[in-house]
């Protein structure tokens, strides 16, 4: 499996409060994904980093915001948390131009009350 | 833009049987294709890929899938279902035009199988 970790695993939070999940790499890989699971959607991308500082919006970017100092650590933010950003989050990262799959990692399961 | 079509939301299958997904795709050129696997409450399992080499790709577990360009498919199959093979399963195509040269993958809604003894 490839080296990637999610923290926290599970979340509960209040509608309102601010998120920030962690996604951390072992794989010196140069991009790293935020991707959304809801029933019904399959996985849709947020956003999307293409080195440390360089980042970009996916699809669902709205109300989310990222961050990347270290090559290894990719930040996912929730400014202030809605009801439907309940979801499953998974990270991801890929080695392009040597490949094109991405690898992903365990998920974290939030939830906005 | 690039799309991706999983015809059944929903497979059930006897064990010892074969599986049949089905997924076409829409690309606007030669597209790198997926499947991924996901059991449940785990996390997405690179089952197999294409990238423009052999048309016919083998992949983990004794899955395999056929690229075939002119009915934009790309179903995935098993000779013989297991148990084990229970789970979730996304159709995925790559796009590589994106900022800063990686590559936004684009997910079918996904195909829950399901094996009966």
């Amino acid at each position: 499996d490839a080296g990637i970790t999610q923290s926290p695993r599970h979340k509960v939070t209040e509608t309102g409060t601010p998120v920030t999940l962690r996604c951390h790499q072992t794989e010196n890989h140069r991009y790293m994904y935020w991707y959304r699971q809801d029933p019904g959607h399959g996985l849709r991308l947020i956003h999307y980093s293409y080195g440390v500082k360089d980042t970009d919006k996916g699809e669902v970017s709205d109300g989310y915001s990222v961050s990347r100092s270290k090559t290894e650590d990719f930040l996912l933010t929730l400014e202030s948390a809605t009801s439907s950003q309940t979801s499953v989050y998974f990270c991801a990262i890929s080695d392009v131009p040597v490949s094109y799959e991405q690898y992903f990692g365990p998920g974290t399961r939030l939830t906005v009350t | 833009a690039q799309s991706v079509t999983q015809l059944d939301s929903h497979v059930s299958v006897s064990e010892g049987t074969p599986v049949l997904l089905r997924c076409n795709y829409s690309s606007s050129y030669s597209p790198s294709l997926f499947w991924y696997v996901q059991h449940p409450n785990k996390g997405l399992q690179l089952l197999l890929k294409y990238t423009s080499a052999a048309t016919l790709v083998k992949g983990i577990n004794g899955f395999e899938a056929e690229f075939k360009k002119s009915e934009t498919s790309f179903h995935l199959t098993k000779p013989s279902a297991h148990m084990s093979d229970a789970a979730e399963y996304f159709c995925v195509v790559s796009d590589r035009g994106v900022t800063g040269g990686g590559n936004k993958l684009t997910f079918g809604t996904g195909t829950q199988l399901k094996v009966e003894l």
